[in-house]
C-alpha cells in the first residue's frame, strides 16, 4: 500500500527565503506524486505532478519539485518565499496499474515572515 | 468550466439529524472522489466512483454513512443520523482517467459540516 510522510507540520521561513518541503513516500509499484497547495476555507489546488517523465518537476507559482528515487523522496521548493505562499501544502501519491484514490500526507502549514 | 461544484458550502445540523452533501464533477470527467478533512485525521478518501459505479468505499466510516452517483453529473453523500464527531470539511474530486493515467484531480470548494 502507498504511503506519504510530510517532515514537520509547520514550517517558517522568512519572505525572500528559500523555502524547502519534504516529502517521502512508500509505494510497491512506480509512484505517481503530486503537491497540492490549500488556501483558508478553499479547496486542494494542483501544484504540480510527477508522472514518470523527467525527475525534476516545474509548478505553477515558480514551485518545483525533484523526484529521487533512492531516497524515496519528492521535496518541494522555491528559490524565494513570497507572502502569498503561506498555505497549506500537501503532498500525495497515486500508484499506477490500478484506479486508487490519493494517498496524501499530514500536511505542512507553510508561514512566511515578513 | 466552473470545476467541481459541491453544495452547501456549510451545513450546521443537529445531532441525528441526517444531512446530504452534494457535488458535481466536471463534465467528462469519469472518476469521482469524497475525501474528509479532519485535524486529527487529515485528508481520507471516503469512496470513490468510476463511470458513475462505486469502486471502492472502504474508507467510508460505518454503515451511518452512504454515497451515491445516479448519473454522471451529480452524486451525494448522506449521514444519517449524523455524530459530532462527523464534524469535518468534505471534499469531493473528479478526474479524468484511471490509475494508469496520472492526472491530478480537480477539487471542490468542499463543505463544511458542523453536528452540534
Amino acid at each position: 500500500a502507498q504511503s506519504v510522510t510530510q517532515l514537520g507540520s509547520h514550517v517558517s521561513v522568512s519572505e525572500g527565503a528559500l523555502v524547502l518541503l519534504r516529502c517521502n513516500y512508500s509505494s510497491s509499484v512506480p509512484p505517481y506524486l503530486f503537491w497540492y497547495v490549500q488556501y483558508p476555507n478553499q479547496g486542494l489546488q494542483l501544484l504540480l505532478k510527477y508522472t514518470s517523465a523527467a525527475t525534476l518537476v516545474k509548478g505553477i507559482n515558480g514551485f518545483e519539485a525533484e523526484f529521487k528515487k533512492s531516497e524515496t523522496s519528492f521535496h518541494l521548493t522555491k528559490p524565494s518565499a513570497h507572502m502569498s505562499d503561506a498555505a497549506e501544502y500537501f503532498c500525495a501519491v497515486r500508484s499506477g496499474g490500478g484506479a486508487d484514490g490519493l494517498t496524501f500526507g499530514k500536511g505542512t502549514h507553510l508561514i512566511i515572515q515578513p | 468550466d466552473a470545476g467541481v461544484i459541491q453544495s452547501p458550502r456549510h451545513e450546521v445540523t443537529e445531532m441525528g439529524q441526517e444531512v446530504t452533501l452534494r457535488c458535481k464533477p466536471i463534465s467528462g470527467h469519469d472518476y469521482l472522489f469524497w475525501y474528509r478533512q479532519t485535524m486529527m485525521r487529515g485528508l481520507e478518501l471516503l469512496i470513490y466512483f468510476n463511470n458513475n459505479v462505486p469502486i471502492d468505499d472502504s474508507g467510508m466510516p460505518e454503515d451511518r454513512f452512504s454515497a451515491k452517483m445516479p448519473n454522471a453529473s451529480f452524486s451525494t453523500l448522506k449521514i444519517q443520523p449524523s455524530e459530532p464527531r462527523d464534524s469535518a470539511v468534505y471534499f469531493c474530486a473528479s478526474s479524468r482517467g484511471g490509475g494508469t493515467v496520472a492526472n491530478g484531480y480537480t477539487f471542490g470548494s468542499g463543505t463544511r459540516l458542523t453536528v452540534v
